[in-house]
């Protein structure tokens, strides 16, 4: 019963150093999120794709690209880190985009950038 | 600027006591309406949605809607010290001109059951 699966759960980078951080779930879900968590700033949503083939910007896109690889896998990649990404990264999926979806967590990936 | 508002707490209440958590929303269009509840270290677990203006209860929880003051709340009964967490409230609320909904989150409420 995995659910939702990150992997790393824990990294360590130095700036400028890029990196994927991996996604995938099997709950036959439709949508896939990426969302950092920062003290004092809730969840925000970096990017999101509604369903296989699609992707789009959320509230907080800069310095990250996504891939929606398959129906299962949706990768978040940081090309060049910076110590401001430094966060915890959540992965979620839902059914789809519909106002009634409710969305379930990977257990996240902590992040630091020296 | 579609927000989601929540105390930020600590909101503390003895063991056995009820919890009140209290949510505000911006989007008034807004339909659906999630709590998710995140221990320390952990990941956010939805505990409870609910869509229809009214009460809505499972087990010790109860989700509270009231569309046209823009107010949603989840009550604890019989609180217990593995209640303590930091409870976030997300609302659904539509992309203008995309057609679609977008998970807003409030920053959370931090609970603290005392034995």
């Amino acid at each position: 019963n995995a659910g939702v699966t990150q992997t790393p759960k824990f990294q360590v980078l130095k700036t400028g150093q890029s990196m994927t951080l991996q996604c995938a779930q099997d709950m036959n879900h439709n949508s896939m999120y990426w969302y950092r968590q920062d003290p004092g700033m809730g969840l925000r949503l970096i990017y999101y794709s509604a369903s296989e083939g699609t992707t789009d910007k959320g509230e907080v896109p800069n310095g990250y690209n996504v891939s929606r690889l398959n129906k299962r896998e949706f990768s978040l990649r940081l090309e060049s880190a910076a110590p401001s990404q430094t966060s915890v990264y959540f992965c979620a999926s839902s059914r789809g985009l519909g106002d009634d979806q409710p969305q379930h967590f990977g257990d996240g990936t902590r992040l630091s950038i020296l | 600027q579609k927000e989601v508002e929540q105390n930020s707490g600590p909101l503390s209440v003895p063991e056995g006591a009820i919890a009140s958590l209290n949510c505000t929303y911006s989007d008034r269009g807004s339909q659906s309406f999630f709590w998710y509840r995140q221990y320390s270290g952990k990941s956010p677990e939805l505990i409870m949605f609910i869509y229809s203006n009214g009460d809505k209860e499972d087990g010790r929880f109860t989700a509270q809607l009231n569309k046209a003051s823009q107010y949603v709340s989840l009550l604890i009964r019989d609180s217990q010290p593995s209640d303590s967490a930091t409870y976030l409230c997300a609302v659904n609320m539509r992309v203008a001109g995309a057609g679609s909904y977008q998970l807003t989150f409030g920053k959370g409420t931090k609970l603290s059951v005392i034995p």
